[in-house]
């Protein structure tokens, strides 16, 4: 079966610090692969989307990466703000993927940013 | 407005009853999915569509039924609710690109759901 598995589950850090998330995946035929934030209450929104051939690939202090050979990604948060408090979920994309659907989900990291 | 719209927002229900969640979009997107999110578990999908005359089920459908009334609209019905039902709900809509892969995926604010 298609897994994505993040790491950590919660995580707690102070305003303008820098973080990194991580995921591992196990998931056949790769497709691509998307970084969300979900906001409490709300649905996810799309930060990155990487293709097989791309390493890296930012979005403001957002910066994805993406080792293909390893099936590893990671997201890297620069200057940390109060709003970045938010579940990141890392989310890989099959190509028919059957009742599981073309995306598998992760379980999210949950960021907490306090003053 | 929002591109991917979902009534209601909150719903308390009681074991027993039926009820529909709604789902509106304006991407013009052909794609249409509902997802159910749990605490502590990933995205999980229930059902999907392709377009207005494909219906799919997906990994949790038992329990569950939809419609797509037309490319805009894609409900979810509980036609007898029971309590471990009770979860967020997302709709969300995807389209293919120049290339026929499929895009990023747009998700409405979500519906949270209490059965009691």
């Amino acid at each position: 079966k298609n897994q994505v598995e993040q790491s950590p589950q919660s995580l707690i850090i102070l305003e303008g610090k820098n973080c990194t998330l991580q995921c591992n995946y196990t998931v056949s035929p790769f497709s691509n692969l998307r970084w969300y934030k979900q906001d409490t209450g709300r649905g996810p929104v799309s930060l990155t989307i990487m293709t097989f051939s791309e390493n890296t690939k930012s979005n403001g202090r957002y910066t994805a990466t993406l080792d293909a050979d390893t099936k590893q990604s990671s997201l890297h948060i620069t200057a940390s703000q109060l709003s970045d408090s938010a579940s990141y979920i890392c989310v890989v994309s099959v190509r028919y993927g059957g009742s599981q659907g073309n995306l598998i989900f992760g379980k999210g990291t949950k960021l907490s940013v306090k003053p | 407005d929002a591109d991917v719209t979902q009534t209601p927002r909150n719903r308390i229900t009681k074991t027993g009853k039926r009820i529909m969640l709604e789902c509106s979009q304006t991407k013009g997107h052909d794609r249409m999915y509902w997802y159910r999110q749990d605490p502590g578990l990933g995205l999980r999908l229930i059902y999907y569509s392709f377009d207005v005359k494909d219906i799919n089920k997906g990994e949790i459908s038992d329990g569950y039924s939809v419609s797509r009334q037309a490319q805009a609209k894609f409900s979810l019905s509980l036609e007898s609710a029971i309590p471990n039902q009770t979860a967020l709900y997302f709709c969300a809509t995807s389209g293919l690109d120049r290339f026929q892969e499929e895009e990023g995926y747009t998700f409405g604010s979500g519906t949270r759901l209490t059965v009691v």
